[in-house]
């Protein structure tokens, strides 16, 4: 299995393009997250989805869209970049399995928005 | 909102050394990890730990939910356990994840 991969690794924008962060995973799990990670700082919630169809807001939500059409993808959208979105982004997922919800996290996405 | 404190932002300490992590919380919660993240930026699972104890090698981990607290103990460190050490929760209502803002270790050999 290859876990939790994301798409691309790595991304330069200028302030105002557009651009899918894709997220997939082939552990057939029903929860999906992206999160933001900024220097000395946790991970914030952006976006999260309980199931295929579903979607809703995490803490920091503001500028980003998201989709989940098929169970094991989930893309986050940037509609128009700035320079605040500057950040590495992580993909996880996680199954429920008698109430535990272990989350796995794919490798990250720098992003650099000029 | 919930809060989720971290101590201390910042651990130096000699290869060998033993370290205690703690995460406080401000409410209750019906999940709780710890993750590693290595220099590389590679986010690890190391405990899913909502309540009890758990130990997987030198580390282990409790967690005291009618108190509010996990603490996470490394014993006799190694340079392989330098990186950034996260609890994250997850809210009862709404399935929304928490991170504390994480516990840079540094082992020095």
């Amino acid at each position: 299995n290859a876990g939790v991969t994301q798409t691309p690794k790595f991304r330069v924008l200028k302030t105002g393009q557009s651009m899918t962060l894709l997220c997939a995973q082939d552990m057939n799990h029903e929860y999906m997250y992206w999160y933001r990670q900024d220097p000395g700082m946790g991970l914030r919630l952006i976006h999260y989805s309980v199931g295929e169809g579903t979607t809703a807001k995490g803490e920091v939500p503001d500028g980003y869209n998201v989709s989940r059409l098929k169970k094991q993808n989930f893309l986050l959208g940037l509609e128009s970049a700035a320079p605040s979105q500057t950040s590495v982004y992580f993909c996880a997922s996680s199954y429920r399995r008698g109430g535990e919800k272990t989350q796995y996290f794919g490798p990250g996405t720098r992003l650099l928005v000029l | 909102g919930i809060q989720v404190e971290q101590s201390p932002p910042d651990l130096i300490l000699q290869e060998g050394a033993n370290s205690t992590l703690r995460c406080n919380f401000s409410d209750s919660v019906n999940n709780l990890q710890w993750f590693h993240q290595n220099p590389w930026g590679q986010l690890i699972n190391l405990f899913y730990i909502p309540s009890g104890t758990k130990q997987n090698g030198r580390l282990s981990a409790t967690t005291v939910a009618t108190e509010r607290y996990s603490l996470l103990y490394i014993s006799s460190s190694q340079t392989t356990d330098s990186g950034v050490y996260f609890c994250a929760i997850r809210m009862n209502r709404d399935d929304k994840i928490i991170f504390g803002k994480g516990t840079r270790l540094h082992i020095l050999p």
